[in-house]
């Protein structure tokens, strides 16, 4: 079966200071990666998805930036944290036939101060 | 562009109560419709989903009803337990023409559901 992996769980930086966040996919291969961000008593809104190795689209801009090394390893990073990019942080992936059901993991809250 | 709108929140409801979160969307192309839950602290979890008009996903003794005409996906249960107590979010991934697939899910806002006992 198929798992979905992310650390850190929980996350508290200074505002400033680097960020890499590590999502990694078990039991499936060329999947579908997604980075979502929920803030606060909010919805979820799309950040980034890949559809292979170093390919990755974004959708909006931000002060964020993703890479995927390996199949099924997808990295969010950040050179320096801003006090807005405090959130809860979920991966997911999906098999990339048809409009699929997309399977998430159990998410990173950041804290910035 | 293609967009979900649920019910505001929070629901606040007695154990045993019918439950009735109202979704609708907008969408080109050909939707899927999903239902995912999010207990407190944790990830999302798909709860059901419908892939064409008139299906009904059904999971946990909870139903949605996939209604073209009305563009709506509607999450109902008869009796909900303190258990269910979570936020519920309503998602569509739209099949353009052609068969090509977004593979981008977009969500509601979430309702937040709380029942006491």
């Amino acid at each position: 079966s198929q798992t979905i992996h992310q650390w850190p769980a929980t996350l508290v930086q200074p505002v400033g200071s680097p960020l890499s966040l590590e999502c990694t996919v078990e039991g499936t291969s060329n999947p579908n990666l997604y980075w979502y961000r929920q803030a606060a008593g909010r919805g979820l809104q799309l950040l980034f998805y890949s559809v292979g190795i170093g390919q990755i689209s974004s959708e909006v801009p931000q002060n964020l930036s993703a890479s995927r090394p390996q199949d099924r390893q997808f990295i969010l990073s950040s050179k320096k944290l801003l006090l807005s990019d405090s959130g809860f942080y979920l991966c997911a992936w999906s098999v990339k036939a048809g409009a699929e059901t997309q399977y998430f993991g159990p998410g990173t809250r950041l804290l910035v101060l | 562009g293609d967009s979900v709108t649920q019910m505001e929140g929070p629901v606040t409801l007695s154990e045993e109560a019918f439950l009735t979160i109202n979704c609708t969307y907008t969408a080109t192309g050909y939707p899927s419709l999903f239902w995912y839950v999010q207990y407190p602290g944790e990830g999302l979890q798909l709860l059901l989903k419908a892939t064409k008009a008139d299906d009904k996903g059904s999971n946990k003794g909870f139903e949605a009803t996939y209604r073209k005409e009305t563009t709506s996906f509607h999450l109902e249960k008869g009796s909900v337990q303190v258990s269910d107590s979570a936020v519920y979010f309503c998602a569509l991934s739209v099949v353009g023409a052609g068969g090509t697939s977004y593979g981008k899910l977009t969500f509601g806002q979430g309702t937040i559901l709380t029942v006491h006992p």
